[in-house]
């Protein structure tokens, strides 16, 4: 079956960067997501790429996809302390419905003053 | 985007009750959806609710555990029946808003089931 799979926890200093990364194995993939999940709340819709695309940049995030290696990564610059959340890589494809999310572990990102 | 609400936020259960959860979303969608998060882990796709007809579930979930209505297409109902403390879990509602592929999730309801 897909797998998706992220590293548990990553820890920055403020105003560095943060890549927080995912591996896949769903060559079929057709969207690949970023959502972040702050303590007691839902998930929020970061950002997403098609797969037919390797780069997608928004403000202070990055996304950078490399298809043949089924890797996908989030860049935050300047990370805040507020960016210090849950952040989970999914990915849908249409041969199992777009609507059908498949998420990874989740990457705790812990920001330190 | 969608606003999306969940009620209860939080509800600690006797094993072998059941509880509803709702989820009210702010405009009409199509898609709506139940995810589970269990404690450490990640999400896990339970059910689309589909309006006016049987919710589709995933494998390994069934209606007879986890009934789902969906009258309209602001609102749907996820029940967890006859709860185990296996059962405890964030339960989230998530909505297609039919734009690229996006999808969008409530809070999310913690249970706790002793």
């Amino acid at each position: 079956g897909e797998d998706v799979e992220q590293s548990l926890f990553l820890s920055v200093r403020e105003g560095d960067s943060s890549v927080i990364n995912c591996t896949y194995t769903d060559s079929s993939s057709t969207y690949l997501y970023w959502y972040k999940q702050e303590p007691g709340a839902g998930l929020q819709l970061l950002t997403y790429i098609f797969s037919n695309m390797d780069m997608k940049q928004d403000q202070r995030l990055t996304v950078l996809l490399n298809k043949k290696d089924k890797h996908l990564s989030l860049r935050i610059a300047d990370t805040q302390t507020g960016d210090s959340a849950i952040y989970f890589c999914a990915e849908t494809s249409d041969f199992r419905g777009a609507n059908n999310l498949f998420f990874g572990t989740g990457t705790r990102l812990t920001v330190i003053p | 985007s969608a606003v999306i609400s969940q009620k209860p936020s939080r509800d600690i259960c006797q094993r072998g009750t059941s509880l509803t959860i709702q989820c009210q979303v702010d405009s009409q969608v199509t898609m709506m959806f139940w995810y589970r998060q269990q404690p450490g882990q990640s999400l896990t796709l339970i059910a689309t609710a589909n309006q006016g007809s049987e919710a589709t579930y995933e494998s390994g979930f069934v209606i007879d555990k986890f009934p789902i209505s969906r009258p309209n297409l602001t609102f749907s109902t996820l029940t967890v029946s006859n709860m185990s403390p296996e059962d405890s879990s964030i339960y989230l509602c998530s909505v297609d808003t039919g734009g690229p592929s996006e999808q969008f999730f409530g809070p999310g309801t913690r249970l706790t089931v002793l």
